[in-house]
């Protein structure tokens, strides 16, 4: 069975400053997503990478693929309120049926302004 | 952009009533599931389909069943509702093939379902 970790669990800072969230597993991953999900709605897809090393940028959000395609993180700078959510990094594997992911707990995260 | 409904936000049933939760997607997804979600459990995939009429048992199948007979609708039922089945019900799609933007494996949920049981 994978199992993708996910630290910290929680993580409350204030606006402006930066965060950064873990996601990890012993297992390899064909590629890894990671979802952001306000209360009281469903996850929603932020980004994907693919390739081990990846980089991705979305505003104020930088993504990265471990070199082994095992580990990702999320960091964002100059956090807003808006930031505010529950973010899951979940992990793919080409043998899985279905096109089914392996999700981790999940790292709530609360700006406050 | 695609488009996952669920047919109720909210739903308070009673113990040993028969709940149906319902799913519609209009991307025309190959792939539909059905999570549930609990504080401290995460996300935890109950059950799955990879075309019409065909399902998979995901991670937690006890106590539920699901029905596909058309692609854009997966139904979810739960036979006789307990109390421990409370909870947020996700419902989600992907398309199978991955393109230039995508993998394939990326998930698009409905807002989900919070059901009560009492």
């Amino acid at each position: 069975t994978q199992l993708l970790e996910q630290s910290p669990q929680f993580l409350s800072i204030q606006e402006g400053e930066n965060l950064t969230v873990y996601c990890n597993s012993s297992s390899v991953f064909s590629s890894l997503q990671w979802y952001r999900q306000e209360p009281g709605e469903g996850p929603v897809l932020l980004v994907t990478v693919v390739t081990g090393g990846e980089v991705k940028k979305l505003k104020r959000l930088t993504f990265q693929f471990g070199d082994a395609r095992k580990d990702s993180s999320l960091h964002i700078t100059a956090a807003q309120p808006g930031d505010t959510g529950l973010y899951l990094c979940a992990g793919a594997n080409l043998k899985a049926a279905g096109n089914k992911l392996t999700f981790g707990g999940g790292t709530r995260v609360l700006v406050k302004p | 952009d695609v488009k996952v409904t669920q047919s109720s936000r909210y739903l308070v049933k009673r113990t040993g009533e028969k709940v149906f939760l319902e799913c519609v997607q209009d991307m025309d997804h190959e792939n539909m599931f059905w999570y549930r979600q609990d504080p401290g459990l995460g996300l935890r995939l109950i059950y799955f389909s990879y075309d019409v009429k065909m399902k998979e048992k995901g991670d937690i199948p006890e106590g539920y069943s699901v029905s596909r007979e058309k692609k854009e609708r997966f139904s979810l039922i739960l036979e006789s509702a307990s109390t421990n089945q409370t909870s947020m019900y996700l419902c989600a799609s992907s398309f199978p093939t991955g393109g230039f933007w995508t993998s394939g494996y990326e998930q698009y949920f409905g807002p989900g379902t919070r059901l009560t049981v009492t």
